[in-house]
């Protein structure tokens, strides 16, 4: 069974400051692995999406990378902004088209 | 990206009725779409698979029963939580797979919540 884990479970940081999401699964057989970011009580966003083939994909200050051998992605954010606060989910994709969702990482970033 | 909308966005019913959860895709047809529900700081979990003109596929432990879904257009699903208890209070959200991607789009949710 798919498991996904990400770390850390919540993270503060200074305006201006780089840093990195972790996620993990269990199950490297996957399709395509794919950040969301979750504002509070809202949907989601889309913010990467990798194939497995794919070693990275990046998109403005946002960098995202797999390594499916070893079960890992992290997500890069580069300058970090108070917009940026908020729940960043990392998600694979498994059989079929159905997503696997870790529980997340709560980013607050302070003025 | 693909429009997906959800109504209502909030909803409080009493325990024991019964709740209907729109969710539509606005600039596309989904042939497919999904629910998923989230409980407070934990994960979405996928309930069923919603496909147009069939029946929807649930996930394991979810009650086809008490959760309706029901696909009839290529732009509008609808999942009902029937008899609801105050242990469905959630938040509910649909996402639809744009054919042409592997990318899924999500809508703004919907809270429930059963007094």
């Amino acid at each position: 069974k798919q498991e996904v884990t990400q770390i850390p479970a919540a993270l503060s940081v200074p305006e201006g400051e780089n840093l990195v999401l972790n996620c993990s699964f269990t199950d490297s057989a996957i399709y395509n692995l794919q950040w969301f970011r979750q504002d509070p009580g809202k949907g989601l966003t889309s913010l990467l999406l990798i194939q497995s083939s794919q070693r990275e994909q990046t998109s403005g200050r946002l960098n995202a990378s797999l390594d499916k051998s070893s079960g890992r992605s992290t997500l890069y954010i580069a300058a970090s902004q108070p917009g940026d606060s908020a729940t960043y989910l990392c998600a694979v994709r498994r059989t079929g088209t159905a997503l696997i969702f870790g529980k997340g990482t709560t980013l607050s970033v302070s003025s | 990206g693909a429009v997906v909308s959800q109504h209502p966005s909030r909803v409080i019913c009493k325990s024991g009725t019964s709740v209907k959860i729109e969710c539509r895709s606005l600039d596309f047809q989904a042939t497919t779409m999904f629910w998923y529900r989230q409980f407070p700081k934990q994960s979405l979990m996928l309930m069923a698979t919603s496909n147009e003109g069939s029946k929807a596929t649930y996930e394991q432990g979810v009650e086809k029963d008490k959760f309706l879904i029901n696909h009839a257009s290529l732009t509008l699903s609808t999942l009902t939580v029937t008899s609801a208890h105050p242990e469905d209070s959630s938040f509910y959200i649909c996402s639809v797979k744009q054919g042409s991607t592997d990318t899924q789009y999500f809508g703004p949710g919907t809270r429930l919540t059963v007094l």
